[in-house]
């Protein structure tokens, strides 16, 4: 079946860029979403690629995806505290669904 | 007023309990979605109602009862919960409900079930 897999856990140090990966098997994906989410709160779209792009950035965050081998990495730059929080990946799948990741809780140490 | 708002943020219940989570969208959407999220799993769908009516019901027990009164409001009625049930549960809308577009969410019930 389809399925996302995310490693569960990042650690980081202040300043330093954050890289989360995400795996998807879904080759008909036509969009893959990051989704963040905060302690306490719901989740917030952060940025989303369309399937038939390489790369998309945006301000501190880059999203590379690589097709061939159902990739989606997400890309933080100068990590701040405030960017602790899981980030989910997801893939929207061939049934218009979103088929959803477990979540990388990101760590940022001083 | 946020875009998604959820109540209560914190439930606590027995299992012979029944109880209702609420969620009221001020977007102007016409999905509206329950998820379940556990630790460490990834989040898990309930319903989907679009323009009120249910569209997708992922083989959830019958122990939760949506409701859907409106494109604003919906409800998760609960009862004869077991402790697995207990979980953040996620409202979510969207603009039109054929899934994968944008979500917006609420900040989540959080359900423990003794």
């Amino acid at each position: 079946g389809e399925d996302v897999e995310q490693s569960l856990f990042l650690s980081v140090r202040e300043g330093d860029s954050s890289v989360i990966n995400c795996t998807y098997t879904d080759s008909s994906s036509t969009y893959l979403y990051w989704y963040k989410q905060e302690p306490g709160a719901g989740l917030q779209l952060l940025t989303y690629i369309f399937s038939n792009m390489d790369m998309k950035q945006d301000q501190r965050l880059t999203v590379l995806l690589n097709k061939k081998d159902k990739h989606l990495s997400l890309r933080i730059a100068d990590t701040q505290t405030g960017d602790s929080a899981i980030y989910f990946c997801a893939e929207r799948a061939s049934n218009y669904q979103l088929i959803w990741g477990a979540g990388t809780k990101l760590i940022i140490k001083p | 007023e946020t875009g998604v708002t959820q109540t209560p943020r914190h439930l606590v219940m027995g299992m012979t309990n029944k109880k209702s989570l609420k969620c009221e969208q001020h977007l102007g959407h016409n999905a509206m979605y329950w998820y379940k999220q556990s630790a460490k799993k990834p989040l898990e769908l309930m319903f989907v109602y679009s323009l009120e009516e249910r569209v997708e019901n992922n083989s959830v027990p019958s122990r939760f009862s949506p409701e859907c009164p409106n494109s604003s409001h919906l409800f998760l009625h609960l009862h004869t919960l077991q402790p697995e049930d207990s979980a953040l549960y996620l409202c979510a809308s969207s603009q039109d409900g054929g899934g994968g577009e944008k979500l917006f969410f609420g900040s989540g019930t959080q359900l423990s079930v003794l």
